[in-house]
């Protein structure tokens, strides 16, 4: 167990609609990570926060939006969905900005 | 734009055999990362290399850096059914000196260890 936990584990909805997903960090890490694995597109990294900023970003979409709130947990909101963006989205935590990584089991999200 | 490749993509290795994986990046960066992913499971980080000539082992298995040749290699020693996962090397795109853009995964390693 790395301590990063997910909500909710699994997500069904369908083409058009918008989903949370949520993730709590370790206790005491500062920075979170947001990941989609899909077989196509392998892992990808989406964007980072560090203590509530956003830190950097990679292939996240302009229909995906994330946040990291005080307590330090974040929201990753994904709108508008299409069959192509079921994947499996982690999580990661880590103490410093540019660090070890700790991942959380991940949300599979299944768009029908 | 940043690269990552890994070789093989697949490997089927008998028991108590040696294997090294290689992870070939394509842009000067000196943070490499190593995870292992089991089925169905989420990622657990093995190593962490912070610079040139880094070498970090752990087990079976011991990863280095040679940021030069924009390489790195994990290499299995006496593998075990235990070892089967996919392994997957990561590579941070530096932004500045001191600070880094994104994270670049490779496409991942399949092992199989046979007995």
């Amino acid at each position: 167990d790395s301590g990063v936990t997910q909500t909710p584990k699994h997500l069904i909805t369908a083409t058009g609609q918008r989903v949370t997903l949520r993730c709590s960090p370790r206790s005491g890490d500062l920075s979170v990570y947001w990941y989609q694995q899909s077989l196509d597109q392998g892992l990808q990294f989406l964007i980072q926060y560090y203590n509530g900023e956003e830190r950097a970003k990679g292939n996240i979409l302009e229909r995906f939006s994330a946040q990291q709130f005080p307590d330090l947990h974040s929201e990753l909101n994904l709108s508008s969905l299409e069959l192509g963006d079921s994947a499996l989205y982690f999580c990661a935590s880590s103490a410093l900005a540019d660090y070890e990584q700790y991942f959380g089991p991940g949300t599979r999200l299944t768009v029908t | 734009e940043l690269k990552v490749e890994q070789n093989p993509l697949f490997l089927s290795m008998q028991e108590g055999k040696n294997y090294t994986i290689y992870c070939n990046y394509s842009t000067t960066s000196d943070r490499l990362y190593w995870y292992r992913q089991d089925p169905g499971k989420s990622l657990e980080s093995l190593f962490v290399l912070l610079s040139n000539g880094a070498v970090k082992q752990e087990g079976r298995l011991m990863a280095s850096l040679d940021t030069k040749a924009r390489l790195s290699t994990l290499h299995i020693t006496a593998a075990v059914h235990d070892l089967s996962a996919t392994y997957f090397c990561a590579v941070d795109l530096p932004r500045s000196k001191t600070s880094y853009d994104k994270v670049i995964f490779g496409p991942g390693t399949s092992l199989s260890v046979i007995p």
